[in-house]
């Protein structure tokens, strides 16, 4: 029973193209985080939620639009797709104050 | 801005010795210090984590030491297993970090039989 889990593993798109990224944890964690891994292998913070609401939001793209229905999921939708896109997109949670993230696996995002 | 630096981007190890694991800080005001494992196509997991009030933890085969006039920490693995061969991650966090978590780029241990 994974503890974070995203879906799609594999997203590959053409430039131009809206998509999105979800993500649910089912540990009971009241925070959720995206984190973007480049092609330098850096692992950024891009969002945070805390029980649905926005605490952290990094410096990108106004593309970039994340959606917390639920302290449960954290979706991650991108409009307008650039080859600069192309990374591992990680969702996270934990529980607030707690830094042993809980990972999902990871969506790797290739724009063409 | 590298805050958070692992200069060595991989490792190869004896299985059985010791796995030293470096990483540099620049940002005096971090307080907070973790280390996360990554196998292939999964996600990070949670390892080991220090505070800076402290200079040394253990669990099990892991330690993490911290020398904070240095800005530096390491993460020693003794001995080293098969299983241990992944990426490692080091990462902080601090007040001046907004309580977000910084990592470094990775360092990929590989322990040879």
């Amino acid at each position: 029973d994974t503890a974070v889990s995203q879906t799609p593993k594999y997203l590959v798109t053409q430039m131009g193209n809206d998509k999105s990224i979800k993500c649910e944890q089912n540990l009971g964690h009241d925070t959720m985080y995206w984190y973007k891994q480049d092609s330098k292998k850096f692992l950024k913070i891009m969002f945070s939620y805390n029980n649905k609401e926005l605490i952290i939001n990094e410096t990108v793209p106004n593309r970039f639009s994340p959606k917390s229905p639920d302290k449960a999921h954290l979706n991650l939708h991108i409009n307008s797709l650039e080859l600069g896109d192309s990374a591992v997109y990680f969702c996270a949670s934990s529980h607030a104050g707690d830094y042993g993230y809980t990972f999902g696996s990871g969506t790797r995002l290739t724009v063409v | 801005d590298q805050q958070v630096k692992q200069n060595s981007p991989s490792l190869s190890v004896q299985e059985g010795r010791i796995s030293i694991l470096n990483c540099d800080y620049t940002n005096s005001m971090f307080d907070y210090f973790l280390w996360y494992k990554k196998y292939p196509a999964e996600g990070p997991t949670f390892l080991i984590s220090i505070s800076s009030i402290k200079d040394k933890n253990e669990d099990g085969r892991f330690t993490v030491f911290l020398n904070k006039s240095a800005k530096h920490l390491s993460l020693h693995i003794v001995p080293s297993q098969p299983g241990d061969s992944a990426v490692y991650f080091c990462a902080a966090i601090g007040y001046s970090s907004a309580s977000k978590i910084i990592f470094g780029s990775g360092t990929r241990l590989s322990i040879r039989p």
